[in-house]
């Protein structure tokens, strides 16, 4: 069965400092990657997409960067972190390709600028 | 006009009585429809998918599509405690995108 896996699960991190958040898949091949942010009390906004290794989608201009070394790999980055990154993070996968997909989602990162 | 709108809520019904939550959707090209459940501090987890119209039944939970007026709901049936937590309506495309696209979910409160 497939497996996605999210860390850490909560981070505190200062304004300005860099980020790095990673997103592992297992029990599947060339999935599709995501990465959602859910801000206090709101939806689930995408953030970027991927449909294969090197091949990222960004969806909102700003502060965060996503690349995919490997095939079931997925990292969300900043190099400088603002107040307004804080949020829930949420990495999710689908299957490539294939009509009438579901999503699936990690357990997520909290994180909180200070 | 948001591609995927909920009313927030809260929806609050009383334990054992039907749960009723709605969805519209503003791409006409969306072919995919998916009910996720979120309790607080916790990831979306699915709960039903749709992909034609009419009625899928699952245990307690009905999902309905009606793509002509661009609307999705899911039934709540026999509504329990555990039931209280946010729903998310989410729609994409079957080819193209492969977006995922949410609505900001209605809360949903069973009384005891």
């Amino acid at each position: 069965s497939q497996t996605i896996h999210q860390w850490p699960a909560t981070l505190v991190q200062p304004v300005g400092s860099p980020l790095s958040l990673e997103c592992t898949v297992e029990g599947t091949s060339n999935p599709n990657l995501y990465w959602y942010r859910q801000a206090a009390g709101r939806g689930l906004q995408l953030l970027f997409y991927s449909i294969g290794i090197g091949q990222i989608s960004s969806e909102v201009p700003q502060n965060l960067s996503a690349s995919r070394p490997q095939d079931r790999q997925f990292i969300l980055s900043s190099k400088k972190l603002l107040l307004s990154d804080s949020g829930f993070y949420l990495c999710a996968w689908s299957v490539h390709g294939g009509a009438n997909t579901e999503a699936f989602f990690g357990q997520g990162t909290r994180l909180t600028v200070v | 006009q948001k591609e995927v709108e909920q009313n927030s809520g809260p929806l609050s019904v009383p334990e054992g009585a039907i749960a009723s939550l709605n969805c519209t959707y503003s791409d006409r090209v969306s072919q995919s429809f998916f009910w996720y459940r979120q309790y607080s501090g916790k990831s979306p987890e699915l709960i039903m998918s749709i992909y034609s119209n009419g009625d899928k039944e699952d245990g307690r939970f009905t999902a309905q599509l009606n793509k002509a007026s661009q609307y999705v709901s899911l039934l709540i049936r026999d509504s329990q405690p555990s039931d209280s937590a946010t729903y998310l309506c989410a729609v994409s495309r079957t080819s193209g995108t492969y977006k995922y696209i949410f609505g900001t979910g209605t809360r949903l409160k069973v009384l005891a």
